[in-house]
């Protein structure tokens, strides 16, 4: 168990809907990352808060958006779904900006 | 962006044996290169880390190497049991304006497979 916790664990939903996918950071840590994993696409670096700052930016489509709440939780949006939204998405969390990231268990996303 | 290739793709060995990826980049800026083992369905999970102030770093049956003038590290892996089965993913942190944030690049993935 690396600390990192998500929710929820499994998500189905119809295109053109709306999710949220939520990461709680190990405790202490400030910095969390989002990434996408699927088959096609490997995985991808999507975004990154830093004490409740953006700080960098992936291959994260402007239907994705996130934030990170005053304590340090993390949520990531997903809107107007489409089938290749289908992945798993994992949450990461590290000490500071440049320190070993720690994952959590992901969210699987199948849209219908 | 930074791109990190990984091989080999898939690599079967027989228990006992030793196992090697590695793993080259073009950024000579970068500073930061873990290891994750993801088996099926689970999450990658850190085995191994190397800075680039260091060439060699091991952890009981696991080493990493780093040679920077050449832009490649490798994972070895000697006498593997079944368990070590998963797939393995070497990444970095790249530096854009000057600047690492922290957010990993990844490889591709690589299959190995133990046989008993």
């Amino acid at each position: 168990d690396s600390g990192v916790t998500q929710t929820p664990k499994h998500l189905i939903t119809a295109t053109g809907q709306r999710v949220t996918l939520r990461c709680s950071p190990r405790s202490g840590d400030l910095s969390v990352y989002w990434y996408q994993q699927s088959l096609d696409q490997g995985l991808q670096f999507l975004i990154q808060y830093y004490n409740g700052e953006e700080r960098a930016k992936g291959n994260i489509l402007e239907r994705f958006s996130a934030q990170q709440f005053p304590d340090l939780h993390s949520e990531l949006n997903l809107s107007s779904l489409e089938l290749g939204d289908s992945a798993l998405y994992f949450c990461a969390s590290s000490v500071a900006q440049r320190n070993t990231q720690y994952f959590g268990p992901g969210t699987r996303l199948t849209v219908l | 962006g930074e791109n990190v290739e990984q091989h080999p793709s898939t690599l079967s060995v027989q228990e006992g044996d030793s196992a090697v990826i590695k793993c080259t980049y073009s950024d000579s800026a970068s500073n930061y290169f873990p290891w994750y083992k993801q088996e099926l369905g689970k999450r990658p999970q850190l085995i191994i880390d190397i800075r680039s102030n260091v060439g060699e770093k091991k952890d009981q049956r696991i080493a990493v190497t780093l040679n920077k003038t050449a832009k490649h590290f490798s994972l070895h892996i000697t006498e593997t049991q079944p368990e070590d089965s998963a797939v393995y993913f070497c990444a970095l942190t790249p530096k854009e304006g000057g600047t690492s944030y922290g957010k990993l690049t990844f490889g591709q993935g690589t299959i190995l497979t133990v046989h008993p």
